[in-house]
């Protein structure tokens, strides 16, 4: 098992730019999380997935869409770049408690 | 403002020493999980605690749930090299689809 795995793990991209971060996980989880992380802030939820079909906005949705394309993939778009939007971007997913396990993150500097 | 505020934000000690993490806020959490963080990777579940008051041990690791399910601790005995790392408290308001995660503690144990 791979558990959650995220691609790219790095990109670079100018103000501007569009580019879609992909995550997959393969435990059957049923739900599925983008969180971003900056330096003194721990971790805040952008959008979540409670089940296949189902989308919903966190704590920092601004900039950001996302798919729950199947069960198995979530990803994350952002559709114009902004450099307030560097940051380490990790996926999660849980089956339906409260644990969750997490990617490995995408690094993502916006120039 | 974050929901959950953890103390100290940076700790340094020797090996063999001992420590307290902190993790408080003014909401009542359903839940509350403890994780961990090496650079570069996603964080990593330790516990999970859900009734207020309950105390969970793993290994040399003491974790603590308020009796009003407000606040959460982390404990660590005679803390070892191996134990550096970034240790992130995380709660569960109402149902399991929105996280809130405390800014984190950078834990770096000397040898």
């Amino acid at each position: 098992n791979a558990g959650v795995t995220q691609t790219p793990k790095f990109q670079v991209l100018k103000t501007g730019q569009s580019m879609t971060l992909q995550c997959a996980q393969d435990m059957n989880h049923n739900s599925m999380y983008w969180y971003r992380q900056d330096p003194g802030m721990g971790l805040r939820l952008i959008y979540y997935s409670a089940s296949e079909g189902t989308t919903d906005k966190g704590e920092v949705p601004n900039g950001y869409n996302v798919s729950r394309l199947n069960k198995r993939e979530f990803s994350l778009r952002l559709e114009s770049a902004a450099p307030s939007q560097t940051s380490v971007y990790f996926c999660a997913s849980t089956e339906s408690g409260p644990e969750q396990y997490f990617g490995p993150g995408t690094r993502l500097t916006v120039t | 403002t974050q929901l959950l505020e953890q103390s100290p934000q940076f700790l340094s000690i020797q090996e063999g020493e001992n420590l307290t993490v902190y993790c408080n806020s003014s909401s009542v959490f359903s839940s509350l999980q403890w994780y961990r963080q090496e650079p570069g990777e996603g964080p990593v579940l330790l516990v999970t605690v859900v009734t207020g008051g309950e105390v969970k041990k793993l290994k040399r690791l003491t974790f603590q749930f308020g009796d009003a399910r407000k606040d959460s601790s982390l404990h660590i005995t005679a803390a070892q090299t191996g134990d550096t790392g970034l240790y992130l408290c995380a709660g569960v308001v109402g149902n399991f689809n929105k996280f809130y995660f405390g800014s984190g503690t950078k834990l770096n144990v000397k040898p």
